[in-house]
């Protein structure tokens, strides 16, 4: 069964520090990869997805992943941390188009004035 | 906002008791996904309806269903409550089985006193 590991259940950055979270895979078959971001009482938007093409794959508010397939990664980077980025962020795999999300544990982002 | 609707947005109910949960998916949307998300399981994907039938089945206890009605809206009943199923339950729509994005609603948050 495929799994996804998130290194760091907390991470905490300065204003304007670079972002980096960690995402790890564990599959002989590269699947589909996603970042979600989950505000407090909200629910998961969005930021990005890898399926096919270019492995360095941009989003939206300024993140960017690059899939590595040889270190089975899917880290999520953003160079310039803003106080609004403060987050839970959730990689996600899936194995076709339509399927099912299996999602890693999340990392709470904290962002420091 | 997503256009993925949920209600009801909080529910409080004691052991033993059944509740439904309510999804409207954004208007096109075929597939349904459910997904609990706690403290201890983390996010986890309970079950997938396209255009009406089940697709695929994940960590679903028995005590709970679901169903899509014709108007492609769902629903997921959950019976015979325990304090354990206290969580967030989420649903997710998407286009159809060629889609990768899945369009996440805000939640219902599930108390069980």
């Amino acid at each position: 069964a495929q799994s996804v590991t998130q290194l760091g259940s907390h991470v905490s950055v300065s204003e304007g520090a670079l972002v980096l979270l960690r995402c790890n895979y564990s599959s002989s078959v590269p699947p589909y990869l996603f970042w979600y971001v989950q505000y407090p009482n909200q629910g998961l938007q969005l930021l990005l997805k890898y399926t096919t093409g270019a492995t360095l794959v941009k989003g939206i508010n300024g993140f960017e992943a690059e899939f590595k397939k040889s270190e089975t990664s899917f880290h999520l980077t953003k160079p310039s941390a803003h106080m609004s980025d403060a987050a839970e962020y959730f990689c996600a795999v899936s194995y076709n188009a339509g399927n099912m999300l299996t999602f890693g544990g999340g990392t709470r982002l904290m962002v420091k004035p | 906002d997503s256009g993925v609707t949920q209600t009801p947005k909080h529910l409080i109910t004691a052991t033993g008791q059944r509740v439904t949960l309510r999804c409207s998916p954004r208007s096109g949307d075929l597939s349904v996904y459910w997904y609990q998300q706690s403290l201890d399981q983390g996010l986890q994907f309970l079950i997938q309806y396209y255009n009406g039938e089940e697709r695929a089945k994940g960590n679903i206890l028995e005590r709970f269903s679901a169903q899509q009605f014709p108007d492609l809206h769902s629903e997921l009943n959950l019976s015979s409550l325990e304090l354990g199923d206290s969580a967030l339950y989420f649903c997710a729509g998407s286009p159809g089985q060629s889609s990768y994005e899945q369009y996440f609603g805000p939640g219902t948050r599930l108390t069980v006193t």
